[in-house]
């Protein structure tokens, strides 16, 4: 397996455009989560998913953060509109039950 | 509320040093610990896992032990080298929930 998958590595994009991250995780896995990182907050949770469903999105930031997983392979992270305090690297992840969770290259997004 | 706390934030080590990274958690009701390691600019690689049940674990020249009664974690690095130089990070599954809370990390430097 390729392992967790995302794109686009790199994004910059001007204030008050919408962002979109995609994610595809490692086949069969059930788990799927997304973080974002930066340097005064480190890593946090924003929302994960289980079978595709939402469980829990306590860590998204703003409504103008929204996180859809229409099937087991693909998910994407929406920032609609963004700002420049969005800039971060966001990571995608993916697990099986309750094991290691391998996680993607990230996507290091700069909103200016 | 789980808070994980590295210490010390960086460190750096002459070339064939042995060290320990710790690793402390607040609520003892976790799953697994997971410690990772992360290059700047890159995404997070797992090194070790352990269990809510297990002691420790052991890859190469790391060593990770886990004292789940006094929430703490150590990884241990055996006979140092420059290209282990990078982040390392800690992380907590609770029994709740399948999401992973991470500590800062400790930035590790090894001088040749």
């Amino acid at each position: 397996d390729a392992g967790v998958i995302q794109s686009p590595r790199h994004e910059v994009t001007e204030m008050g455009q919408e962002v979109t991250l995609r994610c595809k995780p490692i086949s069969g896995h059930d788990y799927l989560f997304w973080y974002r990182q930066t340097m005064m907050r480190g890593l946090e949770l924003l929302i994960y998913f289980n079978n595709n469903v939402p469980i829990d999105d306590s860590g998204m930031p703003e409504d103008r953060f929204s996180a859809k997983m229409p099937n087991a392979s693909f998910s994407t992270l929406k920032i609609q509109p963004s700002e420049p305090r969005d800039s971060a690297v966001y990571f995608c992840a993916s697990s099986i039950g309750g094991a290691g969770a391998f996680f993607g290259q990230g996507t290091r997004l700069t909103v200016v | 509320k789980q808070e994980v706390t590295q210490i010390p934030a960086a460190l750096s080590v002459p070339e064939g040093e042995n060290l320990v990274l710790n690793c402390s958690f607040t609520d003892s009701a976790i799953y697994n610990l997971q410690w990772f390691r992360q290059d700047p600019g890159k995404g997070l690689t797992s090194l070790l896992l352990i269990q809510s049940s297990q002691r420790e674990q052991t890859s190469g020249r790391l060593n990770a032990s886990l004292d789940k009664s006094s929430g703490r974690s150590t990884l241990y690095i055996a006979a140092s080298q420059p290209g282990d130089s990078a982040t390392y990070l800690c992380a907590v599954k609770g029994n709740a929930g399948n999401m992973l809370t991470f500590g800062g990390g400790t930035r590790l430097m090894v001088k040749p």
